[in-house]
């Protein structure tokens, strides 16, 4: 099956400050989608994007499906931007989806 | 539109005995699937239904099953809980559309002692 790998594995941001967090996958995945489990454990999709660019908000995401990776970037960082962020992927749109082991960000005030 | 619902929320349970997770959407979606979540990791596939009475298994199925009998209930049954099925347990479905968003239940926090 495909592996996926998120990196870094834990980040503290100052209030306002930018990030970056990457995903890579071990094979070509046409289902790729973004999470964000907030601390109390609920999960919430914030992108569908196996390849392009799609923003929403302070959060954006760009795939580059040729080279099996994808980043998503949050700017300007709020305390609520908290907690662990996932990748998934799957070959196919229809296939169950792999997750990564996620990214945990605090933003402190 | 409640969406993904699951119960129980929490739930102990000693070694040996069996129980039921319950989950159901409102959603008409087709896809349903459970995963699992170990403390600071992500969410493995347990087993996953592409539609009433097809059911198929993911990545860490030993110790469960599951059954589709209507496209809205995807109940996960533990057959003899070990402390090893401590963990929390996330049930979610989509439509099989390209690009169709994924809905996630808000998790069922289990403790094998």
């Amino acid at each position: 099956g495909i592996q996926v790998e998120q990196s870094p594995p834990d980040l503290i941001l100052q209030e306002g400050a930018n990030s970056t967090l990457r995903c890579n996958f071990s094979d070509s995945v046409n289902n790729l989608q973004w999470f964000h489990q907030n601390p109390w454990g609920q999960l919430i999709n914030l992108f569908y994007i196996p390849s392009g660019t799609k923003q929403n908000g302070r959060l954006s995401a760009t795939t580059v499906a040729t080279e099996r990776y994808s980043l998503l970037y949050i700017s300007s960082s709020q305390t609520t931007d908290s907690g662990v962020y996932f990748c998934a992927g799957a070959h196919n749109a229809g296939n169950m989806l792999t997750f990564g082991g996620g990214t945990r960000l605090m933003v402190k005030p | 539109n409640a969406g993904v619902t699951q119960t129980p929320k929490f739930q102990v349970l000693k070694t040996g005995q069996s129980m039921t997770l319950q989950c159901a959407q409102d959603m008409n979606h087709e896809y349903m699937s459970w995963y699992r979540q170990d403390p600071g990791m992500g969410l493995r596939l347990i087993h996953y239904s592409v539609g009433a009475g097809i059911t198929d298994q993911g990545e860490v199925p030993n110790g469960y099953n599951v059954s589709r009998s209507t496209t809205e209930d995807f109940p996960l049954r533990l057959l003899s809980a070990a402390p090893s099925q401590t963990s929390v347990y996330f049930c979610a479905s989509r439509h099989p559309a390209v690009g169709n968003t994924i809905y996630f239940g808000e998790g069922s926090w289990l403790t094998v002692v």
